[in-house]
């Protein structure tokens, strides 16, 4: 199957700074990205759906101007946490999808970012 | 939101077959179903997903009821491996991506 990758793996940062976090579709053109949180022993949530060229959709309850997306390539997208707080504190998970697999498995995850804000 | 709703937790003996339910009453004709698992700390992996018809891989069986308000993952031999938190998602239907929105999940503990 197709690889995604993301940097960095974990990062520990101070309050009221910016983290960036890059994910990578390795071996194929990714369209669509989607980035996701999700909290201990909770399940996955989808923050936002990134489109190479456009402006990324977020979902509801999820602030734009505090999670900012960029899809400025069709195998990179990043989200960069900004003024961080450590109620930011989470797992971050991107995913890809693979137009030239649609008859299989459309989403490919990356392993995941552990963001911890002091 | 999330369409389908998996019993939190389930345990299994190591080498026999792992059932995971998982009711998706709301699901739409042109709607698919998909599995993935996540162990601890990773990335979910994909596992298997299918449309109307019953569907089998090298990782798992996919069985979809007639209605399919429902359907059941079957791990043929389960390992210790295969302890992780499974997924079952329908995969929404938009012009912005075909999003995928997780459930609480089930998580399935396999016991040596």
């Amino acid at each position: 199957g197709a690889v995604v990758s993301q940097h960095p793996s974990r990062v520990i940062c101070k309050s009221g700074t910016s983290v960036k976090i890059e994910c990578r579709s390795l071996d194929f053109q990714a369209t669509t990205m989607f980035w996701y949180r999700q909290f201990p022993k909770k399940s996955l949530m989808l923050m936002a759906t990134s489109n190479e060229g456009s402006k990324a959709t977020y979902e509801q309850g999820v602030e734009k101007d505090k999670f900012l997306i960029n899809h400025a390539s069709l195998t990179l997208s990043t989200l960069t946490v900004t003024s961080a707080h450590p109620e930011d504190s989470s797992f971050y998970i991107c995913s890809a999808r693979d137009p030239g697999q649609l008859a299989y498995n459309e989403q490919f995850f990356g392993p995941g970012t552990r963001l911890t804000v002091l | 939101d999330a369409k389908t709703t998996q019993p939190p937790s389930m345990d299994c003996a190591e080498g026999r077959a792992a059932n995971l339910p998982c009711n998706h009453s709301t699901i739409s004709g042109n709607e698919y179903v998909y599995w993935y698992r996540q162990i601890h700390s990773q990335g979910p992996q994909y596992i298997i997903h299918g449309l109307k018809n019953n569907e089998t891989n090298e990782m798992a069986s996919l069985i979809i009821t007639e209605d399919r308000k429902s359907s059941t993952l079957i791990l043929p031999h389960a390992t210790l491996r295969d302890t992780a938190v499974y997924y079952c998602i329908v995969r929404s239907q938009s012009n912005t991506g075909n999003q995928f929105y997780f459930g609480t999940g089930t998580s399935l503990t396999v016991i040596p």
